[in-house]
């Protein structure tokens, strides 16, 4: 099956810095590109759709200038926390579709702590 | 309202045993696709099995089977001879609208943990 990567696995930062998570899409081209995040002991939400290209599209409540998607190519989409605080550490997944199939590819995901 | 609905937060099944996870959803759409995913503690998110609103079978794969029952929107997970690594949080996602055109993302439910017990 297609497979998804994220880069790091888990990051720990300082309040106020900034951290970049990547999601790769390793033997197939994805035109877009989903975040979600996850806080312990709950589901996943949709924060941005990412498009190859265009401009991401941003859920409700979700700050399009704290949470920076650049989706530069077919195989990679970035996530970038600016400026983080405490309350983003989350668990964060970006899932990727591919070809005809109706799957979506999940990347194994990204836990960031924010001290 | 919510768009996926998982009722059982826990779940406990005897090894071997048969068990199913419950899912409900509401859509206005005709066209939607119904997921299952597993996610154990490593939080990686694994593709179980996926159900098309015209499907007129029900999916399986392998020991997961999905009942669809469209009338009643209900999509729920039977796992048949459960094992010790089925033990994890089990999540019902849904996509609405046509594959091509319609809204591509998934919203999930809150999830089910099962414990398959020795």
């Amino acid at each position: 099956g297609a497979v998804v990567s994220q880069h790091p696995s888990w990051v720990i930062c300082k309040s106020g810095t900034s951290v970049k998570i990547e999601c790769r899409s390793l033997d197939f081209q994805a035109t877009t590109m989903f975040w979600y995040r996850q806080f312990p002991k709950q589901s996943l939400m949709l924060m941005a759709t990412s498009n190859e290209g265009s401009k991401a599209t941003y859920e409700q409540g979700v700050e399009k200038d704290k949470f920076l998607i650049n989706h530069a190519s077919l195989t990679l989409s970035t996530l970038t926390v600016t400026s983080a605080h405490p309350e983003d550490s989350s668990f964060y997944i970006c899932s990727a579709e591919g070809g005809q199939g109706y799957e979506q590819y999940f990347g194994p995901g990204t836990r960031l702590t924010v001290t | 309202a919510q768009k996926i609905t998982q009722t059982q937060p826990g779940m406990f099944v005897q090894e071997k045993e048969a068990v199913t996870l419950d899912c409900t959803y509401d859509t206005s759409d005709p066209s939607y696709g119904l997921f299952w995913y597993k996610q154990p503690s490593s939080g990686e998110m694994i593709f179980l099995i996926y159900q098309g609103s015209y499907d007129q079978q029900n999916a399986t794969e392998g020991r997961y089977s999905l009942n669809f029952q469209k009338a009643r929107k209900s999509a729920n997970l039977v796992i048949s001879a459960s094992q010790l690594g089925d033990s994890a949080m089990y999540f019902c996602a849904m996509r609405e609208g046509r594959r091509d055109t319609g809204r591509r993302a998934l919203t999930f439910g809150s999830g089910t943990r099962l414990q398959v017990q020795p």
